[in-house]
């Protein structure tokens, strides 16, 4: 069954360090791979998706995620955080039949002055 | 512009009143998907479409009904029968296709009076 662990409910990171959200999944057939982010009382926004083809795979607001299949991982990492990046952000995978998405229990990024 | 409009942004309802949340799209998508949100808990699967006159039930489906008669709207009511009601409901919808992801509203908060 598919499934995604994001490792940390809360991570906090230094206005201008690097950001590392971890995910890791559980896939029974090619897995398709998203990140989303959410500000408070609004929805999810897609911040970039794997399908197939190049593991390192770029998306808005200067994060990246590079699928590595060997650790079944899906970490989002960002060079230099910035006070707007404070948020909750979900990893998800596709099922297997294509028609749903699992998402994980979500990551709060706080960033500190 | 397209995107899913999801009104009332907030609803209160009293004890043993049933509820209807509207979800509407102009995306020309054919998936539409409900999903709760409680803290800490990510997001939950109600119920999902793939086309019209046709549902299915996700994980936590009781006490909540649904209906598709068109392809742009996708209500969701929820009923007496469900005890604690007071969430966070979010819409999304998705293109056919396996990988596709999921596009979402921004969400009405139901509360109970």
């Amino acid at each position: 069954a598919q499934s995604v662990t994001q490792l940390g409910s809360h991570v906090s990171v230094s206005e201008g360090a690097l950001v590392l959200l971890r995910c890791n999944y559980s896939s029974s057939v090619p897995p398709y791979l998203f990140w989303y982010v959410q500000y408070p009382n609004q929805g999810l926004q897609l911040l970039l998706k794997y399908t197939t083809g190049a593991t390192l795979v770029k998306g808005i607001n200067g994060f990246e995620a590079e699928f590595k299949k060997s650790e079944t991982s899906f970490h989002l990492t960002k060079p230099s955080a910035h006070m707007s990046d404070a948020a909750e952000y979900f990893c998800a995978v596709t099922s297997p039949g294509g028609d749903k998405i699992i998402f994980g229990k979500g990551t709060r990024l706080h960033i500190l002055p | 512009d397209g995107g899913i409009t999801q009104s009332p942004k907030y609803l209160f309802r009293k004890e043993g009143q049933n509820v209807t949340l509207s979800c509407e799209q102009n995306l020309n998508h054919d998936a539409m998907y409900w999903y709760r949100q409680d803290p800490g808990q990510g997001l939950r699967l109600i119920y999902y479409s793939q086309i019209v006159n046709d549902f299915q039930k996700g994980d936590i489906a009781e006490g909540y009904s649904v209906s598709r008669e068109k392809k742009e709207s996708f209500p969701l009511t929820v009923t007496s029968a469900q005890k604690n009601p007071t969430a966070f409901y979010l819409c999304a919808s998705k293109i056919g296709g396996i990988g596709q992801p999921q596009h979402f509203g921004d969400g009405t908060r139901l509360s109970i009076l």
